[in-house]
């Protein structure tokens, strides 16, 4: 079945090392968006690529980078995580920007 | 600025039918979403309705759009146990590069 990977499922880190989260897609998507969701809240967009093209929200801390090395495979840098960044990152594709977007089940970030 | 808005939480009898209401802002929405997430799982969508259509129904969901009052709702028949979850309402515009959530509702199950 075509989806979203995300891997691992869990991480855990310690204050100020670095850690990648990693997903996948076997749909071919153009799109692969970064999301973090804090405690039950709406997920927030980190960035999106598109293609290529790296698209960074406003708002996202320079601590947090994205790499697309292919059509595939999308990954999630935090260069030196803090205790508020302890948080389920999600990622999603889409085939357009504003087309539908399908989710992986996420990684669960812990901060020690 | 776009916004949508829900309220936090529902609790229905199981059996019942439960209703999960949305308002939205943008007028210029073209797809609107419901997505589900149980605990510590990704989202999963549920169904989407497109603008130009008023309803959609799909088993035991139906989606009701009203344009006008710009008011999204799903209606989940016959709630089970299964069902509990948060709910997340959203909208992608033809402008936007991103699809706008709400702030989501929880809906629990009481036997």
């Amino acid at each position: 079945d075509a989806m979203v990977i995300q891997n691992p499922r869990y991480q855990v880190t310690q204050f100020g090392k670095p850690v990648t989260l990693s997903c996948s897609q076997t749909l071919n998507h153009n799109v692969m968006y970064w999301y973090q969701q804090k405690s039950s809240q709406a997920p927030k967009l980190l960035f999106h690529y598109y293609d290529k093209d790296f698209n960074n929200e406003a708002d996202t801390p320079d601590n947090f980078q994205s790499r697309r090395p292919n059509t595939s495979f999308c990954f999630l840098d935090i260069r030196s995580p803090g205790l508020g960044d302890a948080a389920m990152y999600l990622c999603a594709t889409s085939l357009i920007r504003t087309d539908t977007q399908y989710f992986g089940p996420g990684t669960r970030l812990t901060v020690l | 600025g776009e916004d949508v808005e829900q309220s936090l939480f529902l609790s229905v009898r199981e059996g019942d039918s439960s209703v999960i209401n949305c308002t939205y802002t943008d007028s210029s929405s073209t797809y609107l979403y419901w997505y589900k997430q149980e605990p510590g799982a990704g989202l999963q969508l549920l169904t989407y309705i497109f603008s130009n259509m008023d309803m959609k129904q799909d088993q035991r969901l139906t989606v009701l759009l009203n344009k006008k009052d710009k008011h999204l709702s799903l209606r989940i028949a016959d709630t089970q146990t299964g069902d509990s979850a948060i709910y997340f309402c959203a909208e992608s515009t033809p402008s936007a590069s991103k699809i706008i959530f709400g702030s989501g509702t929880r809906l629990s199950i009481r036997p």
